[in-house]
Order: structure tokens, then C-alpha cells, then sequence
């Protein structure tokens, strides 16, 4: 199976702040990466797909890059609805697998 | 509006089977493929099956040793997952997710999802 690992875990930050997360892959999945934001209770929403492709109705402060095996998702400027969990997950092979999130939580 | 509505969750004995279900609405059910994905309590995500537009192709999770089975009804727009022989550690939200529509580009993320439904295997 394709390992997905996110970095970091935890990531606290203020409205405003740029925020970076990462997410490796164990062996190449060409493009083939989406980004999903979870909040409590609620079920996930994709915000990024085919590495850097912006889902329907996304705000533009969400950006993805990368290919093979290490991609990031950015947010330019953090809002007051952006603290949630983030976890990315390639579509290259079966079984689809997913990293193990990062909660971005207020500083 | 696209709107995919989980039920059929509920707490079971270990050993006993359980059958999810997922209506669709809002969308020409038969043109998607759809994935249950569940998520243990406080855990992350964890692709669980996948089934194509026409029922004709199934994968599964290696981890769930055929226990489980995807199935889809699209007379009825309604998709299910069979699950047998729980195990304590089946203990999760299962949502149903639909890939979007494979044109002349297909992305087979989940561009839709449910509001989960929670299945506990205890005694």
C-alpha cells in the first residue's frame, strides 16, 4: 500500500497567517492527490484535487502544489473558518489511502 | 442539489452483520462511481470499497479479509455495504462518497459526500 505522511501533526496559527502543511507519499502518484478539510462532526469537503486543482466553490486563499511524491496545500491567509483538519489522499493506486491529517488549530 | 444520505448504522454484536445504505438524489445516480470511506472515532479516514457506475467493477480494502460487500441498486438510487463478521475494530462513521463524472477527464477523488452514518460493534 502507498503510505501518505503528513507534516505537521498540529499547526497553530492566527487569522491571517500563511499556512503551509506537506504531505509525502512512499512511492510516486504522479498527480493523482486531493486535499480534504474536516470539521468536527461534519463530513469531509475536497478542496484541491489533481495536486494543484481547485475544487468547486473553494476559496481562492486554498492552493496546492507538487507531483510524485511530496506536495503541499497552502492557505494564503488563514480566516476564522479555516480551523479544521486538513488530510490529503492519492487516487494512483488501490487501495486508496489517506494521510493522517493535520489540525490546524487557533494560536 | 446533490444529496447522498446514509443509514443503517446502529450498535451490533461482534460477529453479527450490518447493511448500510446510501440514497442519492439530486443527480443521475447511474453515471457515478461511489466509495464508502469510514473514519474510527477520533482517527482519520480510511477507504473502505469502491464500486464503478454500472456495478460491473469492485475493489475492497485489503484489511477487510471479504468481509464487506459494495453493492448498488440504480433502479432504486441507492447504494449499500454489506458488512459480516464484525469486528470491534469496524467500530466507525461510514459515509458513502461519489467520484465525479469520468468524461474526458476523470479524477477519481470524492466530490460529494454524506453526513455518515455511525455503526458500533460491541456486546
Amino acid at each position: 500500500d502507498i503510505q501518505m505522511t503528513q507534516s505537521p501533526s498540529t499547526l497553530s496559527a492566527s487569522v491571517g497567517d500563511r499556512v503551509t502543511v506537506t504531505c509525502r507519499a512512499s512511492q510516486s502518484i504522479r498527480s493523482w492527490l486531493a486535499w480534504y478539510q474536516q470539521k468536527p462532526g461534519k463530513a469531509p469537503k475536497v478542496l484541491i484535487y489533481d495536486a494543484s486543482r481547485l475544487g468547486s466553490g473553494v476559496p481562492l486563499r486554498f492552493s496546492g502544489s507538487g507531483s510524485g511524491t511530496e506536495f503541499t496545500l497552502t492557505i494564503s491567509s488563514l480566516q476564522p473558518d479555516d480551523f479544521a483538519t486538513y488530510y490529503c489522499q492519492q487516487y494512483n493506486t488501490f487501495p486508496y489511502t489517506f494521510g493522517q491529517g493535520t489540525k490546524v488549530e487557533i494560536k | 442539489q446533490v444529496q447522498l444520505v446514509e443509514s443503517g448504522g446502529g450498535v451490533v454484536q461482534p460477529g453479527r452483520s450490518l447493511r448500510l445504505s446510501c440514497a442519492a438524489s439530486g443527480f443521475i445516480f447511474s453515471n457515478f462511481a461511489f466509495h464508502w470511506v469510514r473514519q474510527a472515532p477520533g482517527k482519520g479516514l480510511e477507504w473502505v470499497a469502491v464500486i464503478s457506475h454500472d456495478g460491473s467493477n469492485r475493489k475492497y480494502a485489503d484489511s477487510l479479509k471479504g468481509r464487506f460487500t459494495i453493492s448498488r441498486d440504480n433502479s432504486k438510487n441507492t447504494l449499500f455495504l454489506q458488512m459480516n463478521s464484525l469486528r470491534a475494530e469496524d467500530t466507525a462513521v461510514y459515509y458513502c462518497a461519489r467520484e465525479p463524472y469520468c468524461g474526458d477527464e476523470c479524477f477519481p477523488y470524492f466530490d460529494s459526500w454524506g453526513q455518515g452514518t455511525l455503526v458500533t460493534v460491541s456486546s
